[in-house]
């Protein structure tokens, strides 16, 4: 089992619809999550973090976390073009000291105008 | 805030020659920088973990001696790709850690430099 997984896509929506973006972790001591959005061509940027169970907003942008099903998914409200990008699910292990985050290879979202 | 530069942002070298990539954390303290590369439509590769004043932890399967990397200061990271080659041709990208004494997460997040691209003829 992969550590950090996530369905590549494509995932398609139409523009102002919600996209839900989902991620599973198999290391139950995680302790910080992260989501981060890659344009193709450009390196990644942080969209959000989250580290406590429920919800968390910023913006258009929802995190949720559930640490007992070990998920974490990332809600796109009003979706826009512009949104269709790669987005990176990261993860850091409990007890790891400065090791890097762990990524999950990517969804890709395609939104439809 | 958290903003990582990287230089140059695109190179072009012949075959055999070295090349310099600089990484700064432009407005904070990085204790650790990472460093990655990524071929087309491909995942994030995590190539080495560079803490300041010692030496890099290198992942598997990547030559220390082709990709040498510097951290000299808190704020400045270095890879040199020392004898390049066509099939180093890539996008080296930079990704540095505040690591903040009591702010958990902030410390955890990885900032990302915009990338270099570089292409061995």
């Amino acid at each position: 089992q992969k550590e950090v997984e996530q369905n590549s896509g494509p995932l398609s929506v139409p523009e102002g619809a919600i996209a839900s973006l989902n991620c599973t972790y198999s290391d139950r001591g995680s302790q910080s999550f992260f989501w981060y959005r890659q344009y193709s061509g450009k390196s990644p940027e942080l969209i959000m973090f989250i580290y406590s169970n429920g919800d968390k907003e910023d913006g258009r942008f929802t995190a949720q976390l559930n640490k007992a099903s070990q998920y974490v998914s990332l809600l796109i409200r009003d979706s826009q073009p512009s949104d269709s990008a790669t987005y990176l699910c990261a993860v850091k292990r409990a007890g790891t000291g400065n090791t890097p985050l762990v990524f999950g290879k990517g969804t890709r979202l395609s939104v439809i105008a | 805030g958290a903003v990582v530069s990287q230089h140059p942002s695109w190179v072009i070298c012949k075959s055999g020659t070295s090349v310099k990539i600089e990484c700064r954390s432009l407005d904070f303290q990085a204790t650790t920088m990472f460093w990655y590369r990524q071929f087309p439509k491909q995942s994030l590769m995590l190539m080495a973990t560079s803490n300041e004043g010692s030496k890099a932890t290198y992942e598997q399967g990547v030559e220390k001696d082709k990709f040498l990397i510097n951290h000299a200061s808190l704020t400045l990271s270095t890879l040199t790709v020392t004898s390049a080659h066509p099939e180093d041709s890539s996008f080296y990208i930079c990704s540095a850690r505040p690591g903040l004494a009591g702010r958990r997460n902030t410390a955890d997040t990885q900032y990302f430099g915009p990338g270099t691209r570089l292409t061995v003829l």
